[in-house]
């Protein structure tokens, strides 16, 4: 069964507008989040992480919500850019193992 | 320049053939990981290593090996390649494993007929 969850495959975003990218979890006992970015032809990008402890992270034009008694987080890029354009992968941090949800494919348009 | 390294980079091989691939850091990280990425799955773990000597299973080890030596390298090996080990893999260094900020190498593309 799928620990991570990130139900919507793709998104598509005006440049210069909000994108918010979701993933639900499933083990209350996860204390470490991630997002990574993967580029075509690439390994996959560290971007943002964030504890257990906060409930928000910003770096910059990207920002990480974390809801733990909703099990959810959230990451928000404000504005987005055309080259964010990007899956981006919701990662759960667990002794070193880090376990993917299945990506979402931004697609930021000019 | 901090790097993960794999090669190679493309590979096609025939069902049986022994292959390794290769994978060096230049961040004397203690922490490295095998991933294998395929389509609608994610990335999921096939092994990893928390220093040299020790190595351990991750979430589908079925049919690979790997070996940790030395500090910078961990191979991964295919004893006997079959077609549902055609994939994308990725390999993944770290500091610890408590620092899961993991730098990836750019992907082997895989290909078993």
């Amino acid at each position: 069964d799928q620990q991570v969850k990130q139900n919507s495959p793709s998104l598509s975003v005006q440049e210069g507008r909000i994108s918010i990218l979701n993933c639900d979890y499933t083990n209350s006992m996860f204390d470490y989040f991630l997002w990574y970015k993967k580029y075509p032809a690439e390994g996959p990008t560290f971007l943002i992480s964030i504890s257990s402890i906060k409930d928000k992270n910003e770096d910059g034009r990207f920002t990480v919500f974390l809801n733990k008694s909703a099990k959810h987080l959230s990451l928000h890029i404000v504005p987005s850019q055309p080259g964010d354009s990007a899956v981006y992968f919701c990662v759960i941090g667990s002794q070193g193992n880090l376990i993917f949800g299945k990506g979402t494919k931004l697609s930021v348009k000019p | 320049e901090a790097q993960v390294t794999q090669n190679p980079r493309y590979l096609i091989t025939v069902t049986g053939k022994k292959l390794t691939v290769t994978c060096s850091q230049n961040m004397n990280h203690e922490y490295m990981s095998w991933y294998r990425q395929d389509p609608g799955l994610g990335l999921r773990q096939i092994y990893y290593s928390m220093n040299v000597e020790v190595t351990d299973k991750g979430d589908v080890p079925e049919g690979y090996k790997v070996s940790r030596k030395e500090k910078r390298n961990f191979p991964l090996i295919l004893e006997s390649p079959s077609p549902n080990q055609t994939s994308l893999y990725f390999c993944a260094s770290s500091l610890s494993s408590y620092y899961t900020e993991a730098f990836f190498g750019q992907g082997t593309r895989l290909t078993v007929v």
